[in-house]
């Protein structure tokens, strides 16, 4: 099955901890997608990563670092930094229309809850 | 000015009503547009996408760009119980570094009986 998987689905993280999520996709997607959901919020773009080895910062990138070594894998690590990171993550992939029309539509994982303790 | 807004309701329509769903866009490169829905506790899933001028059905759901106004919608027709949910507005954006999409904060739809 093609398909987009986050893990973990909970993670709790004490006060000055780093700690990563996983987003692994094998729907052959260039671009992929991190995305932060807080109660009642709408999603506010972390990274996004179009090609291999490259990633650009989205609106709320501080405190959050990424690496995108293979086309599969993208992964997130919250660091200390971050303030307050208590939310919903979630993570995307999708095609590039090479005709100028932007993306194909994205995938989401099913998200992992972080709660800091 | 946010990249893409919408209002963030709650919309309540009567069951069998048509509701309709409102967002605006600041960038007039933006490419790929795309309404969402996502129920609460759960991922977003799709509902739409558009990518040209004018109006685009599938079943009981139409969506209608219009690049000029920098505005997309989304109607949807019978709207039913289950149609209650929040529903995200996205745009594609090209930019150097890579295609960028953003969400607007979303409109909660509630269908009442």
């Amino acid at each position: 099955d093609g398909g987009i998987t986050q893990s973990p689905k909970y993670l709790f993280r004490k006060e000055g901890q780093n700690v990563t999520l996983s987003c692994e996709q094998n729907l052959n997607h260039d671009a992929m997608y991190w995305y932060r959901q807080d109660p009642g919020q709408g999603l506010r773009l972390i990274y996004y990563s179009q090609i291999v080895n490259d990633f650009q910062k989205g609106d709320i990138a501080e405190g959050y670092s990424v690496s995108r070594e293979k086309k599969e894998s993208f992964p997130l690590t919250v660091t200390s930094a971050q303030k307050n990171p208590t939310a919903f993550y979630l993570c995307a992939s999708s095609n590039i229309v090479l005709t100028g029309k932007g993306n194909t539509e994205a995938f989401f994982g099913q998200g992992t809850r972080l709660t800091v303790v | 000015q946010k990249e893409v807004e919408q209002n963030s309701g709650p919309l309540s329509v009567p069951e069998g009503a048509i509701a309709s769903l409102n967002c605006t866009y600041s960038d007039r490169g933006s490419q790929s547009f795309f309404w969402y829905r996502q129920y609460s506790g759960k991922s977003p899933e799709l509902i739409m996408f558009i990518y040209s001028n004018g109006d685009k059905e599938d079943g009981r759901f139409t969506a209608q760009l219009n690049k000029a106004s920098q505005y997309v919608s989304l109607l949807i027709r019978d709207s039913q119980p289950s149609d209650s949910a929040t529903y995200l507005c996205a745009v594609t954006l090209v930019t150097g570094g890579g295609n960028k999409l953003t969400f607007g904060t979303g409109t909660q739809l509630k269908v009442e009986l």
